[in-house]
């Protein structure tokens, strides 16, 4: 079975620093796909960033890049000059190639302050 | 643009309801999944579906059954609900079918129903 653990319940950092938030999972599969959804106060889930694992280069996507460390079984979403807009809670989620569902990790709350 | 909708952004129920929730999609996705996200729990997968009329228990889908009966709606049932049913119930759709073959497989969710079960 496939697992996601985000170790940081909670992150605080400042506006305009990066930021770090933390995922490591767990699967026998030698494929499957990594995903950052962001989710603000409203409820909606936001798709962030994906990564593959047979992806030569780490994802980005504007201010998120993915520090994708497949030996170490790692997919660290980096947000970089961190706005008051990126409070939210960040889960990190993995799928199996050839399955539709995502498996998703307990999620982190970054709050970033002024 | 990719939507989801699901019918109540907040519902209020007594124990022992019949509760429905409907969820719709526009974009034609073969997938659709039903979720329920607790605090410190993350998001939990109760049944999911890849064709009309097909379904597929997820990890908690006691108390629960689905209904889909057009590929665009997908329906999450709470036969008699219960206190402990008492979360947020967040609908998702994606491409792909069974095997989401030539996609990232990346799920569009709705905004999410808040269910209170009282």
């Amino acid at each position: 079975a496939q697992k996601i653990t985000q170790t940081q319940p909670g992150m605080f950092v400042q506006e305009k620093e990066a930021v770090t938030l933390d995922c490591t999972y767990d699967t026998s599969d030698p494929s499957y796909g990594l995903f950052w959804y962001k989710q603000p106060s409203s409820g909606e889930m936001i798709f962030l960033i994906y990564q593959g694992s047979y992806d030569q280069q780490n994802a980005t996507e504007g201010r998120y890049s993915l520090n994708f460390q497949k030996a170490r079984k790692s997919a660290n979403l980096v947000i970089s000059a961190s706005q008051l807009g990126d409070s939210a809670m960040y889960f990190c989620a993995m799928r199996r190639t050839g399955y539709s569902t995502l498996t998703f990790g307990k999620g982190t709350m970054l709050l970033v302050s002024p | 643009d990719v939507k989801v909708t699901q019918s109540s952004r907040y519902l209020v129920k007594r124990t022992g309801e019949k509760v429905f929730l409907e969820c719709v999609q526009d974009m034609d996705h073969e997938n659709m999944f039903w979720y329920r996200q607790d605090p410190g729990l993350g998001l939990r997968l109760i049944y999911f579906s890849y064709d009309v009329k097909m379904k597929e228990k997820g990890d908690i889908p006691e108390g629960y059954s689905v209904s889909r009966e057009k590929k665009e709606r997908f329906s999450l049932i709470l036969e008699s609900a219960s206190t402990n049913q008492t979360s947020m119930y967040l609908c998702a759709s994606s491409f792909g079918g069974r095997s989401t073959q030539g996609h990232t497989g990346e799920l569009f969710f709705g905004e999410g129903s808040r269910l209170t079960v009282l």
